[in-house]
């Protein structure tokens, strides 16, 4: 079965500083992950994926992700925050070439960015 | 623009009574989701199609029913039986997997609530 874990409901970061928010994954075979933000009252917006290939994956608003394939982990980074940055985020993973199976989500963590 | 558009976007049910809550996309694409979200819980997985007139239970789908009458629209009816409907309902679809695929695009989410 997949499973996704964030272990921080919530990260708290001043304005300007790096920012990390951790996210590790169990899934059979190789993992496609994702993660998403999604801003109050609204659906939930694509950042990022890994599949295959270099394990930093650049993506949307200058967020960037780190996969590590020993450590299980997908972790969510950027290097310096901004207040807009908070929101809730969400990482997901399904099984590589499972089709259009199900993504499975952990419970989210709420990032917030202070002035 | 292509998206996927849920309505309403508000929805008030009485005890006893059965609503549906809207889902459309434009994308063409084939497979669809629905998941409820709760305050600390995440995403969890009602129900989901990955083609027409096919439809798949998810993790919780006691209370809940989906029709796939056309690859445009997955309405989701909250049937009485559901006891506890309170929450915020995500309509998602994907492409298949490949280097276009970005995961679901989702739509703006329907607030359902118990009067």
């Amino acid at each position: 079965a997949q499973s996704v874990a964030q272990p921080e409901d919530q990260v708290n970061v001043a304005e300007g500083n790096p920012l990390t928010v951790k996210c590790t994954y169990s899934v059979s075979g190789n993992p496609y992950l994702f993660w998403y933000v999604q801003y109050p009252n609204r659906g939930l917006q694509f950042l990022l994926k890994y599949i295959t290939g270099d394990n930093l994956v650049k993506g949307s608003y200058g967020f960037e992700a780190e996969f590590n394939k020993s450590q299980t982990s997908f972790h969510l980074k950027k290097p310096s925050a901004l207040v807009s940055d908070s929101a809730l985020y969400f990482c997901a993973v399904r099984a590589l070439n499972s089709g259009n199976t199900p993504l499975v989500f952990g419970k989210g963590t709420r990032l917030s960015v202070i002035a | 623009d292509g998206g996927i558009t849920q309505s309403p976007k508000y929805l008030f049910r009485k005890e006893g009574q059965n609503v549906t809550l809207s889902c459309e996309q434009n994308l063409n694409h084939d497979a669809m989701y629905w998941y409820r979200q709760d305050p600390g819980q995440g995403l969890r997985l009602i129900y989901y199609s990955q083609i027409v007139n096919d439809f798949q239970k998810g993790d919780i789908a006691e209370g809940y029913s989906v029709s796939r009458e056309k690859k445009e629209s997955f309405p989701l009816t909250v049937t009485s039986a559901q006891k506890n409907p309170t929450a915020f309902y995500l309509c998602a679809s994907t492409p298949p997997t490949g280097p276009g695929d970005y995961g679901y695009t989702f739509g703006s989410g329907t607030r359902l609530t118990v009067v």
